[in-house]
């Protein structure tokens, strides 16, 4: 079985501080890893994802994740917090056959003015 | 917009009511999620179908009815709910593997916020 951890449910930074979302997974096989990020009122919307290939992935609006097997993680991190990037941020993990999405419990990013 | 759409975005029953909810895809996908999001709980599969055949029921409550009459479509008929069954709906579509691009991203709807009285 897969799972995925989030550490911190909740973050708080300044804006223009770094972001760093943690998230660690657990899987039998080689994993494709995912982050979503979703805004008030609205579903989940993918950020980036690591499939095969290079481990530093780049997604949108400036975010990018890397993944590291020996820590079994796939943190994500931004340089400068804006206002915007204020949601909740979720990992998951899936076994590369076309298998359905482990997610983690999700991280809620507040950016303070 | 996502491509997959929702609806109603809201709605509000009591718990001896009967009512759907509705998702729809056009972008070819062929496998369909629900899943249910509560506050402060891990976002919850509830169903998947793979080319309208339904491949899991993770141990849903039979007041929760799934139905996919097609691949763009996916409805979800509610019927003597609970006050605890109040939570954000969503759908997400996935479609088939492709190994460079990456696969299995789902792509989720807006979510349909469901208040039971």
């Amino acid at each position: 079985a897969q799972s995925v951890t989030q550490l911190g449910s909740h973050v708080s930074v300044s804006e223009g501080a770094l972001v760093l979302l943690r998230c660690n997974y657990s899987s039998s096989v080689p994993p494709y890893l995912f982050w979503y990020v979703q805004y008030p009122n609205q579903g989940l919307q993918l950020l980036l994802k690591y499939t095969t290939g290079a481990t530093l992935v780049k997604g949108i609006n400036g975010f990018e994740a890397e993944f590291k097997k020996s820590e079994t993680s796939f943190h994500l991190t931004k340089p400068s917090a804006h206002m915007s990037d204020a949601a909740e941020y979720f990992c998951a993990v899936s076994k590369a056959a076309g298998n359905k999405l482990t997610f983690g419990g999700g991280t809620r990013v507040l950016v303070k003015p | 917009e996502t491509g997959v759409t929702q609806t109603p975005r809201h709605l509000v029953m009591g718990m001896t009511n009967k009512k759907s909810l509705k998702c729809e895809q056009h972008l070819g996908h062929n496998a369909m999620y629900w899943y249910k999001q509560s506050a402060k709980k891990p976002l919850e599969l509830m169903f998947v179908y793979n080319f309208k055949e339904q491949t899991e029921n993770n141990s849903v409550p039979s007041r929760f009815s799934p139905e996919c009459p097609n691949s763009s479509h996916l409805f979800l008929h509610l019927h003597t709910l609970q006050p605890e069954d109040s939570a954000l709906y969503l759908c997400a579509s996935q479609g088939q593997l492709k190994v460079v691009s990456g696969a299995n991203v789902l792509t989720f709807g807006a979510g349909s916020r469901l208040t039971v009285l």
